[in-house]
């Protein structure tokens, strides 16, 4: 049973462009959040889609945007990227954390910005 | 606002020895509680978690957590640290909420 995958593992974008993430959920899950972990911190919650819309939002900017597909897959956008979105980008899959289920991670893509 | 301290960003024990990581959340209702473990570029990988049902958890690796609602803890440990369990470790909280609120993470080094 394939877990989250998550593409690319790595990229280096130049500041002032834009890149797309990628994300496929854990088989069943319908849930995709959304991580950003700078380095030496906790993950910080950007975003989280279900049933293809933004549920809920965490603190960043507009010019992070995402979407989620009817195959629960999902992409993460940021444009204008500037040195500090620097950060292991995290996908998260889950059912419904309400209800205490845990996340599934990826293991990340680590975007550099230069 | 709710919040997830975690005491010590470095922990250090010789292998063998008890792993102790500590954990205090902040809310008013006691949340859904988790501990994962991240290697070096890798994701997070859940150890265990607490929903209520018990308040010791037994997670993988030999792993548990106790949750101490007077304390407001959700202290992570383990009797014997093995060397492969040198990794960093993160709380996190998730208060009936569609999100989790992660610790600064614990790293913790096994000395041979």
């Amino acid at each position: 049973d394939a877990g989250v995958t998550q593409s690319p593992t790595h990229l280096i974008k130049t500041r002032g462009q834009q890149v797309t993430l990628r994300c496929s959920p854990k088989s069943g899950h319908d849930t995709v959040s959304w991580y950003q972990q700078a380095l030496g911190q906790g993950p910080q919650f950007i975003f989280q889609y279900y049933e293809e819309e933004e549920r809920q939002r965490g603190n960043f900017p507009d010019r992070f945007s995402g979407h989620q597909f009817p195959n629960y897959s999902s992409e993460l956008n940021v444009n204008a990227l500037l040195l500090g979105d620097s950060a292991l980008y995290l996908c998260a899959s889950s059912l419904d954390l309400r209800q205490g289920d845990g996340y599934t991670f990826g293991s990340g893509t680590r975007l550099t910005v230069v | 606002a709710q919040s997830v301290t975690q005491l010590g960003s470095h922990v250090s024990v010789s292998e063998g020895a008890l792993v102790l990581l500590r954990c205090n959340y902040s809310s008013s209702v006691p949340p859904y509680l988790f501990w994962y473990v991240q290697y070096p570029n890798q994701g997070l990988q859940l150890l265990l978690k607490y929903t209520s049902a018990a308040t010791l958890v037994k997670g993988i690796n030999g792993f548990e957590a106790e949750f101490k609602k007077s304390e407001t803890s959700f202290h992570l440990t383990k009797p014997s640290a093995h060397m492969s369990d040198a990794a960093e470790y993160f709380c996190a909280a998730s208060p009936g909420t569609y999100k989790y609120i992660f610790g600064t993470g614990t790293r913790l080094k096994v000395l041979a």
